[in-house]
C-alpha cells in the first residue's frame, strides 16, 4: 500500500518555466490537496478538490492551476515559474466521513522540493 | 491576523521534561482540532485529534481543547528525543469541511 505518492520529489526551474506536479493516492480518497510550506508560514493550501472532475481555490492559489481527471491522481501545475514559487509542496488526501468517524486525518506525501531560479 | 496563531520556537528542552505547544485561533466555528507530527524531510503525520471542548490522552500525549478562549494544546509528557519534530496544530470547521487550516508549526528539540 504505497499511500499518497508524489513526482517529481526535487526539481530546479528556470524563471518562466512550466511544470507539472503529480500526486497520486491509492487509498480511494475522495478529498486531494496541494499545500506549499515554506519556512515561518506553515502549510498553505493552494488548491483543492472534493471529487473526481472538480477543483477550488484554497488560500495561495495565484501561479497555479490543477486538474483532477482520475480519482486517484491531482496535479499542480506551474505555467510560468517564478521565484516566489521556490517552496516544499506537500499533496493530502482524506476521506470524508460522518461526525461519528471522522478523525481530520489527512494522508500527506514527502513533499516535493522545488526551487526556481 | 491569521485564523491560526502557533508559536514558531524553536523549543529545546531536556529528555524528560514537559512540554506544551500551543495553538489560538480566531474562528470560534472550528469544531475539530488536530495535532499533526512532522519530521525532517518528510510529510506530517497526524498524532492526536479532538473533537469540540476537552481532553484527550493517548500514551504520553494530552491535547486539550478550550473553545471558550479559543485555546488548543499539545502536552508531552517524560518527552524524548525521537519526539524531536515540528508539530503543527490543524482545525477545521465539520467533519465534512474541505478545508483544514494549520498553524505555522512548532520546531521541537529534546536534548539528551
Amino acid at each position: 500500500n504505497a499511500g499518497v505518492t508524489q513526482t517529481p520529489k526535487f526539481r530546479v526551474l528556470k524563471t518562466g518555466q512550466s511544470m507539472t506536479l503529480l500526486c497520486a493516492q491509492d487509498m480511494n480518497h475522495e478529498y486531494m490537496y496541494w499545500y506549499r510550506q515554506d519556512p515561518g508560514m506553515g502549510l498553505r493550501l493552494i488548491h483543492y478538490s472534493v471529487g473526481e472532475g472538480t477543483t477550488a481555490k484554497g488560500e495561495v492559489p495565484d501561479g497555479y492551476n490543477v486538474s483532477r481527471l482520475k480519482k486517484q491522481n491531482f496535479l499542480l501545475g506551474l505555467e510560468s515559474a517564478a521565484p516566489s514559487q521556490t517552496s516544499v509542496y506537500f499533496c493530502a488526501s482524506t476521506l470524508t466521513g460522518l461526525a461519528g468517524d471522522y478523525t481530520g486525518e489527512l494522508f500527506f506525501g514527502e513533499g516535493s522540493r522545488l526551487t526556481v531560479l | 491576523q491569521k485564523e491560526v496563531e502557533q508559536d514558531p520556537g524553536p523549543l529545546s528542552v531536556p529528555e524528560g521534561a514537559i512540554v506544551s505547544l500551543n495553538c489560538t485561533y480566531s474562528n470560534s466555528a472550528f469544531q475539530y482540532f488536530m495535532w499533526y507530527r512532522q519530521y525532517s524531510r518528510k510529510g506530517p503525520e497526524l498524532l492526536m485529534y479532538t473533537y469540540s471542548s476537552g481532553n484527550k490522552e493517548d500514551g504520553r500525549f494530552t491535547a486539550q481543547v478550550d473553545k471558550s478562549s479559543k485555546y488548543i494544546s499539545l502536552f508531552i509528557r517524560d518527552s524524548q528525543p525521537s519526539d524531536s519534530a515540528t508539530y503543527l496544530c490543524a482545525m477545521n470547521l465539520y467533519s465534512g469541511a474541505s478545508k483544514i487550516i494549520f498553524g505555522s508549526g512548532t520546531r521541537l528539540s529534546i536534548r539528551p
